[in-house]
């Protein structure tokens, strides 16, 4: 079971133009949310979250949107840069859950000159 | 500061063998994730240990696949026999335990069995 999708596996977008990364979840218990950005031969790095009751959450050029009741979330990125191409990855975290987190299987993000 | 750290961080080895990772969590840190990613399912969470206990170990496919972690600064996957299916990148992660969604990863182990 899937509790955490990312239906778009890859992403092509325009240096300076906004990059929207989209999420979609099953399970209405977490609560909170996070975008974790991975590199080529690198771990995933953590780069921003939401708590469930917030519908949004902004950080520089990232903004997260949360919409719970069509249990969906995006990451804006504006203005894209070269240095944002990655593989962006989206979790659910339950607190009380032990620390898990439950991800996506990925976007490829490539920021194109 | 040293972040986690994964050895090897390749391994190449042929079908039946035994396997085996290894990770030192971030000092301090007292919980540790053990994730598989693949193509097809992402980011998967195999096992996770907190204070060194194994907590959930629910993700690990088959009984082919153990963990542990005999103290705070060390943790071992093993996989034997291996197959070709086990092909991946595993990933360790480490962090602070009472209710922190930020994991800290290290580089990962690239497996290949043939």
């Amino acid at each position: 079971d899937q509790q955490v999708k990312q239906n778009s596996p890859s992403l092509s977008v325009q240096e300076g133009r906004i990059s929207i990364l989209n999420c979609d979840y099953t399970n209405s218990m977490f609560d909170y949310f996070l975008w974790y950005k991975k590199y080529p031969a690198e771990g995933p790095t953590f780069l921003i979250s939401i708590s469930s009751i917030k519908d949004k959450n902004e950080d520089g050029r990232f903004t997260v949107f949360l919409n719970k009741s069509a249990k969906h979330l995006s990451l804006h990125i504006v203005p894209s840069q070269p240095g944002d191409s990655a593989v962006y990855f989206c979790a659910g975290f339950l607190t009380g859950g032990g620390n898990k987190l439950t991800f996506g299987t990925g976007t490829q993000l490539k920021v194109e000159l | 500061d040293a972040g986690v750290i994964q050895s090897p961080r390749h391994e190449v080895t042929e079908m039946g063998q035994e396997v085996t990772l290894r990770c030192k969590p971030i000092s301090g840190h007292n919980s540790l994730f053990w994730y598989r990613q693949t193509m097809m399912r992402g980011l998967e969470l195999l096992i996770y240990f907190n204070n060194n206990v194994p907590i959930d170990d629910s993700g690990m496919p088959e009984d082919r696949f153990s963990a542990k972690m005999p103290n705070a600064s060390f943790s071992t996957l093993k996989i034997q026999p291996s197959e070709p299916r086990d092909s991946a990148v595993y990933f360790c992660a480490s962090s602070l335990q009472h209710s922190s969604y930020e994991q800290y990863f290290g580089p990962g182990t690239r497996l290949t069995v043939t």
